[in-house]
């Protein structure tokens, strides 16, 4: 069935430190890949999309490509600040349905 | 306006309580969304709308009741709640076939 694995946080890391978080996903067609955000105490904010094997989506200095022969698509940040504390998930949503499908979430603390 | 709408922020009932959730829109949007998240979980699907019909129920107990008004509004109905259904209730809305959904911030339900 579909899914999608994300690592297990939390992550922290020093401010300016190198951002990476694992999504590996399973899913039936050709789904478009999703990375979101959720502040302590808000809703989901869209961070970034894909929608095509190749894509690469970019926001606020995030970027994760999509790789259909590796069914991943990684979140990377070059330097993340303490701003950027958060609980990221990865989704997917296949072209037929309206439904998203979630990662568990990865919790990142940025410490200065 | 780029924005969803969710009212109350924080709601506390108790289980013999009726209550209900309020959600809205104008981005012309006509697919709209329910979703419950747990602490420390993604959200799970709830309720489908698509041009104001329910179009997916994903096997909700009956106290939870949408309504879809209008093409601007989403209502969750809430009767006879148990504790173990506290959670952040989140509002999202697409257009139909549209591959992003905007996500509300949510309304912070406990029931006492």
């Amino acid at each position: 069935g579909n899914s999608v694995t994300q690592m297990e946080g939390p992550v922290t890391l020093s401010e300016e430190a190198f951002l990476t978080i694992n999504c590996t996903y399973t899913a039936t067609g050709y789904p478009s890949l999703f990375w979101y955000v959720q502040y302590p105490g808000e809703g989901l904010q869209l961070l970034l999309k894909a929608t095509k094997a190749d894509d690469k989506g970019s926001n606020k200095g995030f970027e994760a490509t999509y790789r259909k022969e590796t069914t991943s698509f990684h979140l990377e940040k070059g330097s993340v600040q303490v701003s950027d504390s958060a609980v990221y998930f990865c989704a997917f949503l296949t072209g037929t349905a309206s439904k998203l499908t979630f990662g568990t979430g990865t919790r990142l603390q940025v410490t200065l | 306006d780029t924005e969803v709408t969710q009212t109350p922020k924080h709601l506390v009932m108790g289980m013999t309580n009726k209550k209900s959730l309020k959600c809205e829109q104008h981005m012309g949007h006509r697919a709209m969304y329910w979703y419950k998240q747990k602490a420390k979980k993604p959200p799970e699907l709830m309720f489908v709308y698509s041009y104001e019909k329910l179009s997916i129920n994903e096997s909700v107990p009956s106290r939870f009741s949408p309504e879809c008004p209008n093409s601007s509004l989403l209502n969750l109905h809430l009767h006879a709640l148990q504790p173990e259904d506290s959670a952040l209730y989140l509002c999202a809305s697409s257009q139909i076939g549209g591959d992003e959904q905007f996500f509300g911030p949510g309304t912070r339900l406990t029931v006492l």
